[in-house]
């Protein structure tokens, strides 16, 4: 139940294409949905984030769709550009920003 | 950059060692978390320091341990490795306050047992 389920493992897209990533979870305690991008050698860098009250959050070309009861959240990358070529993991956790559940990843390749 | 540092940048152990890593947390912050992070899988958390206490913890074993300093600075240390230990050793900082507080990770550590 503390699972988070990711997909696609592996993604390819065009240089322009939208990039879209799922994730599932179990647990209805989570109340705290970040998404992380990694770049090799790198930690993971906070680059979304939202709560189960609201359905949809947008910061620049990166937009989290959030389907509370379906207990589903997505990461779409509008415009994606080859400098977004990275991994990219999904999260949840009951307490605010702490100890979170990662999704297992999905590995971006953006193609010029 | 978080401001999240950790040491070393990478280090090689035999099985059966005991390692140390460090960790120093992002000024202002009061709580480390930290994680392990297989090849090719998401980080899965380890526990959590907050004010120098443990407050939280996943599924490892006791061998797996920490410290929080009054600087907020931070270790982990595992006994015994195995071989399945070998991972990438990430923590993350925050300031947390009435069950708030977004978490920035480091570059981590990255532990080879062989």
């Amino acid at each position: 139940q503390q699972q988070v389920k990711q997909s696609p493992q592996s993604l390819i897209v065009q240089k322009g294409g939208i990039s879209i990533i799922n994730c599932a979870y179990e647990n209805t305690a989570f109340d705290y949905f970040p998404w992380y991008q990694q770049f090799p050698g790198k930690g993971p860098a906070l680059l979304i984030a939202i709560r189960p009250d609201v359905s949809e959050k947008k910061e620049g070309r990166f937009t989290i769709s959030f389907n509370k009861s379906a207990k589903q959240f997505s990461l779409h990358i509008m415009d994606s550009q080859p400098g977004d070529s990275a991994t990219y993991f999904c999260a949840a956790s009951i307490d605010y920003g702490q100890n979170f559940v990662f999704g297992p990843g999905t590995r971006l390749s953006v193609l010029p | 950059e978080t401001g999240v540092t950790q040491s070393p940048t990478h280090l090689i152990k035999t099985r059966g060692q005991q390692v140390t890593l460090r960790c120093s947390s992002q000024s202002g912050h009061n709580t480390v978390s930290w994680y392990q992070q297989a090849l090719g899988q998401g980080p899965q958390f380890i526990f959590q320091y907050y004010r120098e206490e443990e407050n939280g913890r996943g599924n490892f074993p006791p061998r797996f341990s920490g410290l929080q300093f009054p600087n907020y600075s931070s270790e982990l240390n595992v006994n015994a490795l195995e071989l399945d230990d070998s991972a990438l050793y990430l923590c993350a900082s925050s300031f947390y306050i009435r069950g708030q507080g977004e978490q920035y990770f480091g570059p981590g550590t990255r532990l080879t047992v062989t």
